[in-house]
């Protein structure tokens, strides 16, 4: 069965160095979401992206985060510079209509 | 404001019993997911249902679109079914709006 490929698994990294998070979704799959989890809170979406284009980004903190979609198929989160605040699991998942939500085994980021 | 909201919050069973897990939403939806998520693992997907109800091997999951109410049950519980269930529905703008879980424990 396809899945959703993450890399890296663990990242560790000192606070105000960038980070970099790389996701490739199912083929086919036109919408791509980024997720943030906390450890006993349900998923708290960063970003989504329709193809190349950001659906919603409202969530997203602009002044240190960034996502792209360059060619609509894989995609790249980028935290400039990490907080310790940004220690958690980041989850990218991806769908198309009607098909169900599929999740890579996401990064755990540590930041010291 | 939580567009999703499940209960209970945490749950723990002996082996065989039948547990139920309940969620609830204000949100208009073109479908309801249920997902599961083991201790530090990634999510899975159980079902996707937009009426009625599915099951998968002791699995069942109904949904009731006009009171806006979903249930999870698992019969025959074992502890290899100790996860978070977590309940998220797909809105009309194809995003997705998740419930906080619910942490199941079943014990032997």
């Amino acid at each position: 069965e396809a899945e959703v490929a993450q890399s890296p698994r663990y990242k560790i990294t000192e606070k105000s160095q960038a980070v970099a998070f790389w996701c490739d979704p199912i083929s086919g799959h036109a919408t791509l979401y980024w997720y943030r989890q906390i450890l006993g809170q349900g998923p708290e979406l960063l970003v989504q992206f329709q193809d190349e284009s950001v659906v919603d980004d409202s969530q997203l903190p602009k002044d240190r985060f960034s996502a792209e979609r360059l060619k609509g198929v894989d995609s790249t989160l980028k935290i400039q510079p990490a907080e310790l605040g940004d220690s958690a699991m980041y989850l990218c998942a991806s769908s198309s209509l009607n098909s169900p939500l599929h999740f890579g085994n996401g990064t755990r980021l540590t930041v010291t | 404001k939580n567009e999703v909201e499940q209960s209970p919050q945490n749950l723990t069973a002996q082996e065989g019993e039948f547990i139920t897990i309940n969620c609830s939403y204000s949100v208009g939806i073109s479908a309801l997911h249920w997902l599961q998520q083991h201790p530090g693992g990634g999510i899975v997907s159980l079902f996707m249902l937009s009426s009625g109800k599915k099951k998968h091997g002791r699995l069942i999951a109904t949904i009731n679109i006009q009171e806006k109410h979903s249930s999870l049950h698992i019969t025959a519980s074992h502890p290899r079914d100790s996860a978070v269930y977590i309940c998220a529905v797909r809105g009309t703008g194809n995003q997705f709006y998740f419930g906080t879980g619910t942490s199941l424990t079943v014990i032997p």
